[in-house]
């Protein structure tokens, strides 16, 4: 079935560093992959996206690019704020899915000032 | 634009209780609904999800059920309550499958605490 591994957290960065959280899949077929973002206290909120093979999804500053090759969808952000701290979930839907999201375990990112 | 509410935002039940969690979604028709499940260090799993008014599919078994009385209303219950249904309960919708890059989005959750 389905699966989805991020790497596991926390994790803790001061303000400007970079970041990447990584991402890998197994899937049938050809999923979308989607990261989404969780603010404390709150729902998810969709971060970006992708589609197909290649295509990088970005949003707020935060890029992702879909690797088939290496089945990754690695989350990166060049310059972090304290604003950014949350839980940071990778998730995908394929053909074999096609009503659900199948999500990671999420990352929680605290970054001090 | 669409919304969504979800309510109530937090609740504390006895175990043994019944539950009932509601969740509207405003500014769209025909909606896929769906409820979530965040448990501590768990990620999100999938409980129950809505293609349309009176159909629910059940993705695990256990003491909740759901159902959708309207096309954009969806409801969570239980009967009886367990300590092990704590947890965050999300409500979702979609416009079509979440397959072929369809978003989900999320309200902002309903926090049970079963003591």
């Amino acid at each position: 079935g389905d699966s989805v591994t991020q790497m596991e957290g926390p994790v803790t960065l001061s303000e400007e560093a970079f970041l990447t959280i990584n991402c890998t899949y197994t899937a049938t077929g050809y999923p979308s992959l989607f990261w989404y973002v969780q603010y404390p206290g709150e729902g998810l909120q969709l971060l970006l996206k992708a589609t197909k093979a290649d295509d990088k999804g970005s949003n707020k500053g935060f890029e992702a690019t879909y690797r088939k090759e290496t089945t990754s969808f690695h989350l990166e952000k060049g310059s972090v704020q304290v604003s950014d701290s949350a839980v940071y979930f990778c998730a995908l839907s394929s053909g074999g899915s096609n009503y659900k999201l199948t999500f990671g375990k999420g990352t929680l990112l605290t970054v001090n000032p | 634009s669409q919304t969504i509410h979800q309510w109530p935002a937090t609740l504390v039940q006895p175990v043994g209780s019944p539950l009932s969690l509601e969740c509207t979604v405003e500014g769209t028709s025909n909606p896929n609904l769906y409820w979530y499940r965040q448990a501590a260090g768990r990620g999100l799993q999938l409980l129950f999800y809505s293609v349309g008014i009176g159909q629910i599919s059940s993705e695990v078994p256990q003491n909740l059920s759901a159902s959708r009385p309207q096309d954009r209303q969806f409801i969570l219950s239980s009967k009886k309550l367990l300590l092990s249904d704590s947890g965050f309960y999300l409500c979702a919708w979609s416009v079509g499958a979440a397959g072929g890059g369809n978003t989900i989005y999320f309200g902002e959750g309903s926090w049970l605490t079963v003591v």
